[in-house]
C-alpha cells in the first residue's frame, strides 16, 4: 500500500531564508500530490496542487516540484516569515472516491 | 471562497452520552465529505467518506454504529459519536470536496471532543 514519509522532526530556519521540505511517497505515482498547511487546534489549509505530468508549481513565495522518478515533492517556502511557522501536510490521491492518503506532516518553526 | 464551517469548535460530555458533530460548506455544494481524527503530532485518520444522499462508506476499523454520519444534503453532512467513552476522546475534522474533477479538500476548524 502507498506510504508517504515526512520528515518528522521540526524544521528550524532562520527568518529570510528558503525553507525546504520533503514528501517522498514508496508505491505507485499519484495523478496529483497536494501540499497542506495546519496551524494547531486547526483544520489543514489547502496551499497547492501539482499534477503528474507538472514538473514544477508556484504560488507567491510557494514552491512546489514533483518527481515522479525520485517519488518526492519539495515544498519551498522562500524569504520565509515567522507567520509561516507550521505543520505543512503532503496528501496523494487514492484510485477512491476523491480520497487522500496523508503525511504526518513536518512541523516548520522560522526564528527571527 | 470554499469556506467550511464546523459546530461545535469543542464539547465535553458524560461517558455514555451522544454528540452531534455539523459540518457545512458554506459556499459551495459538496458532492463529498469527509470525516477525519487527528490525535496529536499524528497524522489525519480517515474514518468515512460520505455522498450525499448515500450511505458513508466507513475506513476498516471504524465502527459505523458507534459514528453514524448524515449527508443530508450538499452543503450538510453530520457525525454523530454515540455513547461515547473517553477514548472517544480527540480531534474531529470534516472536509468537504467539491467534486467535479477538483481534488483538494477544504477543511473545517476542527472539533475537540473531550468525554470525561
Amino acid at each position: 500500500s502507498q506510504k508517504i514519509e515526512q520528515n518528522s522532526e521540526a524544521l528550524n530556519i532562520q527568518e529570510g531564508k528558503t525553507a525546504t521540505l520533503t514528501c517522498n511517497y514508496t508505491n505507485y505515482s499519484p495523478a496529483y500530490l497536494q501540499w497542506y498547511r495546519q496551524d494547531p487546534g486547526r483544520g489543514p489549509v489547502f496551499l497547492l496542487l501539482i499534477r503528474e505530468n507538472e514538473k514544477e508549481k508556484r504560488k507567491e513565495r510557494l514552491k512546489v516540484t514533483f518527481d515522479t522518478t525520485l517519488k518526492q515533492s519539495l515544498f519551498h517556502i522562500t524569504a520565509s516569515q515567522p507567520a509561516d511557522s507550521a505543520t505543512y501536510l503532503c496528501a496523494l490521491d487514492t484510485d477512491s472516491n476523491y480520497q487522500l492518503i496523508w503525511g504526518a506532516g513536518t512541523k516548520l518553526i522560522i526564528k527571527p | 471562497g470554499a469556506v467550511v464551517s464546523q459546530h461545535p469548535s469543542w464539547v465535553i460530555c458524560k461517558s455514555g452520552t451522544s454528540v452531534k458533530i455539523e459540518c457545512r460548506s458554506l459556499d459551495f455544494q459538496a458532492t463529498t465529505m469527509f470525516w477525519y481524527r487527528q490525535f496529536p503530532k499524528q497524522s489525519l485518520m480517515l474514518m468515512a467518506t460520505s455522498n450525499e444522499g448515500s450511505k458513508a462508506t466507513y475506513e476498516q476499523g471504524v465502527e459505523k454504529d458507534k459514528f453514524l454520519i448524515n449527508h443530508a444534503s450538499l452543503t450538510l453532512s453530520t457525525l454523530t459519536v454515540t455513547s461515547a467513552h473517553p477514548e472517544d476522546s480527540s480531534f474531529y475534522i470534516c472536509s468537504a470536496s467539491p467534486g467535479q474533477a477538483t481534488y483538494e479538500q477544504y477543511f473545517g476548524p476542527g472539533t475537540r471532543l473531550t468525554v470525561t
